[in-house]
């Protein structure tokens, strides 16, 4: 089975720190991904990996940064964590299968809360 | 700019009832994929929809796609209490590696 792992489930942070969020996947995929996901707004995304040290922004990329240094391993970098990036955030890896079908594979989140 | 719709929002419905959620989306793409989200979990995909007139099925639920119309159904037959959780379409924007979700239905099924 794959295994999509996230550092932390919760996690509660300051206005102005410097927020690390890490992501483990244990397949060998290329693809790797960073939601924000909020209530009606379903998921949106921030920055995705496409292969080590390659990187391309998603749709919401501001007050983000990413770190792809090992194929297993992405880092989303909240550079100065502020109020309005109170969310869930959510990793997934990719697999491409047979035929062209590709599936993504979630973690199970990690709840920030900025005060 | 792409963009994926679903309806309803919110679903709550009797159990052995059948419903269908709706997804729609604005432009041309690949292929549509089916979460499901239970509360406090993360996704599960459900399905992976790849051509027009795709259908798949699995236990009482059924996802099709009209790539004509720009429209993903899932049909829910019989449901039960454990169909509860919030489901999500997603659509691939064609030539990336960009997912846009649509904003989720949540589904209550009561007893």
């Amino acid at each position: 089975d794959v295994k999509v792992t996230q550092s932390s489930r919760y996690l509660v942070k300051r206005t102005g720190e410097k927020v690390f969020l890490e992501c483990v996947q244990d397949m060998d995929h290329e693809n790797m991904f960073w939601y924000r996901q909020d209530p009606g707004l379903g998921l949106r995304l921030i920055y995705f990996s496409y292969d080590v040290k390659m990187k391309e922004k998603g749709d919401i990329p501001e007050g983000y940064s990413v770190s792809r240094e090992k194929k297993e391993r992405f880092s989303l970098i909240l550079e100065s964590a502020s109020t309005n990036q109170t969310s869930m955030y959510l990793c997934a890896s990719r697999l491409v299968g047979l035929a062209g079908t590709d599936t993504q594979y979630f973690g199970p989140g990690t709840r920030l809360t900025v005060l | 700019e792409l963009k994926v719709e679903q309806n309803p929002l919110f679903l709550s419905m009797q159990e052995g009832k059948n419903y269908t959620i709706y997804c729609n989306y604005s432009t041309t793409s690949d292929r549509l994929y089916w979460y499901r989200q239970d509360p406090g979990k993360s996704l599960e995909s459900l399905f992976v929809l790849l051509s027009n007139g795709a259908v798949k099925q699995e236990g009482r639920l059924m996802a099709s796609l009209d790539t004509k119309a720009r429209l993903s159904t899932l049909h829910i037959t019989a449901a039960v209490h454990d169909l509860s959780a919030t489901y999500f379409c997603a659509v691939l924007y064609s030539g990336t590696y960009k997912y846009i979700f649509g904003t989720g239905t949540r589904l209550k099924v009561l007893a």
